[in-house]
């Protein structure tokens, strides 16, 4: 069962386009919402962040929106850069368990920003 | 101060052979992950280790898979009669679990090392 659903599978976007990648999930004790950037040869770096309490978060050019009834939440980039292009991961977490929040990944986005 | 380190970056072995795959965590951090990371595919759990408490060992593939972590700090992931299905860029992360949630820092991975097998 693929507890995280992520969207597109790749992802072609002019520089200076908005990138957007779709991510739902089914656990509802989910409650922590991390963005991973990986490029080739790296591991993956958190980027942004979110907890369900709030509907959108902006980090620079990175927005997460958040939309708890829909279990769905997405990532926005604006004015996307050739630097942006890498693999991109939604992930999901429950904080709350103590002892044990494993993050569930989904399958990774492949964005590559044309100059 | 460093980060987290796998180590060896790359490693090809036969098929039927034994591997051990190595992780230093950042220092202090409490929570240590494993990852495996296939080809199109996202990053599958593998076990979680956290301070002194049994490690999570819901997602090793099967019981050719075993990790071990001495001393609350250094890991070791070690695969049995290696398959060419084992192939993947295996991840290793750290996190510092604080007595509340607010007090866990995010998950720091390091550069994986990658398992080609023959």
């Amino acid at each position: 069962q693929q507890q995280v659903k992520q969207s597109p599978q790749s992802l072609i976007v002019q520089k200076g386009g908005i990138s957007i990648i779709n991510c739902a999930y089914e656990n509802t004790a989910f409650d922590y919402f991390p963005w991973y950037q990986q490029f080739p040869g790296k591991g993956p770096a958190l980027l942004i962040a979110i907890r369900p309490d709030v509907s959108e978060k902006k980090e620079g050019r990175f927005t997460i929106s958040f939309n708890k009834s829909a279990k769905q939440f997405s990532l926005h980039i604006m004015d996307s850069q050739p630097g942006d292009s890498a693999t991109y991961f939604c992930a999901a977490s429950n904080l709350k368990r103590r002892g044990y929040s494993t993050l569930t990944f989904g399958k990774g986005t492949m964005l590559l920003v044309s100059p | 101060g460093a980060g987290v380190s796998q180590s060896p970056s790359n490693k090809v072995t036969e098929k039927g052979k034994d591997v051990e795959l190595r992780c230093d965590p950042i220092s202090g951090h409490t929570a240590l992950y494993w990852y495996r990371q296939s080809l199109g595919q996202g990053l599958e759990f593998l076990i979680y280790f956290q301070g002194n408490s049994a490690p999570d060992k819901s997602g090793l593939p099967s019981d050719r898979f075993s990790a071990e972590r001495t001393g609350g700090s250094v890991s070791t992931l070690t695969i049995q009669r290696t398959q060419q299905e084992d192939s993947a860029v295996y991840l290793c992360a750290s996190s510092l679990r604080g007595r509340t949630p607010q007090e866990d820092t995010e998950a720091f991975f390091g550069q994986g090392t990658r398992l080609t097998v023959v």
